[in-house]
């Protein structure tokens, strides 16, 4: 079955730092990957996916990421952070259910960032 | 915003009594989920639907049922709550498979004391 890690539970950056979080998956077949961020009290949004088509994938707010094969990766950056940026974000991947052929996604256990005046 | 919304918005309610909570979608998507939040968790899929009167389960579907008799309309019951379902419960729809993104409503805080 496919599994994502997200490293790190908590990050806290400096208003106009680099922004890096960390997710690794696991899959035995080429994966489709998402980002979804979460904002207090709301539910998950679309922060961008990866599906094959360009291994570097821009997506919402500035964030970016990219697909590494080779290191099972898909790791969130965003150059610059701004105070806007605090919120939950979880990584997730497209699995196949029993039946075959559905969209079912499976999560991470979530990073929450925190952004420093 | 993808037109989903979920009812009650919040609810507290004593262990052993039956739960239901409707998610309700005006987009006409074929997928609908419902998903479970807790520390440390993320979001974990409790059962899924493929269409009408087509639905499957999660990994975490024990204790719960569900129901999809139109399109737009997906209830999510507890049969006997229990305070292992203190959660905030999430439901999702989707056009399509594979790369189709998911839209999520605003969630279900419920309280089972």
């Amino acid at each position: 079955a496919q599994s994502v890690t997200q490293l790190g539970s908590h990050v806290s950056v400096s208003e106009g730092a680099l922004v890096l979080l960390r997710c690794n998956y696991s899959s035995s077949v080429p994966p489709y990957l998402f980002w979804y961020v979460q904002y207090p009290n709301q539910g998950l949004q679309l922060l961008l996916k990866y599906t094959s088509a360009a291994t570097l994938v821009k997506g919402i707010n500035g964030f970016e990421a990219e697909f590494k094969k080779s290191e099972t990766s898909f790791h969130l950056t965003k150059p610059s952070a701004h105070m806007r940026d605090a919120a939950e974000y979880f990584c997730a991947v497209s699995e196949i259910g029993r039946t075959g052929g559905y969209n079912k996604l499976i999560f991470g256990a979530g990073t929450r960032l925190a952004v420093h005046p | 915003d993808a037109g989903i919304t979920q009812s009650p918005r919040h609810k507290v309610t004593e262990t052993g009594t039956p739960v239901t909570l409707r998610c309700h979608q005006t987009e006409n998507h074929r997928y609908m989920y419902w998903y479970r939040q807790d520390p440390g968790h993320g979001l974990r899929l409790i059962h899924y639907s493929y269409g009408v009167k087509d639905t499957d389960k999660g990994e975490v579907s024990d204790g719960y049922s569900v129901s999809r008799s139109k399109t737009e309309d997906f209830l999510l019951t507890l049969e006997s709550a229990t305070s292992s379902q203190t959660s905030v419960y999430f439901c999702a729809i989707s056009e399509g498979q594979g790369n189709y993104e998911q839209y999520f409503g605003p969630g279900t805080r419920l309280t089972v004391t």
